[in-house]
């Protein structure tokens, strides 16, 4: 398997852009994580799915950002309108969610930069 | 809740020496517990978890980790520092069931001189 597959691997854009961020989840997993990483806040989680239906969003900093997931395949996390401080790492990780404890997988990233 | 302190921020170790990354956690549940390692621009990789089997965690490449309920400690330790073990790791906890989320710690910045 690829693993999670994260596009684009970096984005350079200007205040007040829209941005999108995809992801592509692992075959066959149900679950999907947005992360974001700051030197100042570490890894926090934005939001994630569970059969394509957002579970918890309590991590998503504002209005600005919005993410989708419509189908098992695919999810996008959008900012808009991008600021300099959304600058950070983002990182889509998927699970297969069961009974037992299952790890999650994460992907390469993408690298934000909002002038 | 659940939250974890990774007690040092940075660890700096000579190749071939033991390596200690300290962990604690704090967790309302029977806690899952969980070493990442990131290398610097990649994501992040599993290095191993506890699931309230065994006690002692073997994972790749040579690290383990001990579950000491009474201490509330979860450390990583390795017996001997390779110069690719230079990466951020990071402490985890899960608790609950199911659709329970992660919470990271803010990671240990392991330094190996040669």
């Amino acid at each position: 398997d690829a693993g999670v597959i994260q596009s684009p691997r970096h984005e350079v854009t200007e205040m007040g852009q829209e941005v999108t961020l995809r992801c592509k989840p692992i075959s066959g997993h149900n679950s999907l994580f947005w992360y974001r990483q700051t030197m100042m806040r570490g890894l926090e989680l934005l939001i994630y799915f569970n059969n394509n239906v957002p579970i918890d969003d309590s991590g998503m900093p504002e209005d600005r950002f919005s993410a989708k997931m419509p189908n098992a395949s695919f999810s996008t996390l959008k900012i808009q309108p991008s600021e300099p401080r959304d600058s950070a790492v983002y990182f889509c990780a998927s699970s297969l969610t069961t009974s037992g404890i299952n790890e999650q997988f994460f992907g390469p990233g993408t690298r934000l930069t909002v002038l | 809740a659940q939250s974890v302190t990774q007690l040092d921020s940075h660890v700096s170790v000579s190749e071939g020496t033991p390596v200690l990354l300290r962990c604690n956690y704090s967790s309302s549940y029977s806690p899952s517990l969980f070493w990442y390692v990131q290398h610097p621009n990649k994501g992040l990789q599993l290095l191993l978890k506890y699931t309230s089997a065994a006690t002692l965690v073997k994972g790749i490449n040579g690290f383990e980790a001990e579950f000491k309920k009474s201490e509330t400690s979860f450390h990583l330790t390795k017996p001997s520092a390779h110069m690719s073990d230079a990466a951020e790791y990071f402490c985890v906890v899960r608790g609950g069931s199911g659709y329970s989320t992660l919470t990271f710690g803010k990671g240990t910045m392991l330094l190996v001189s040669p």
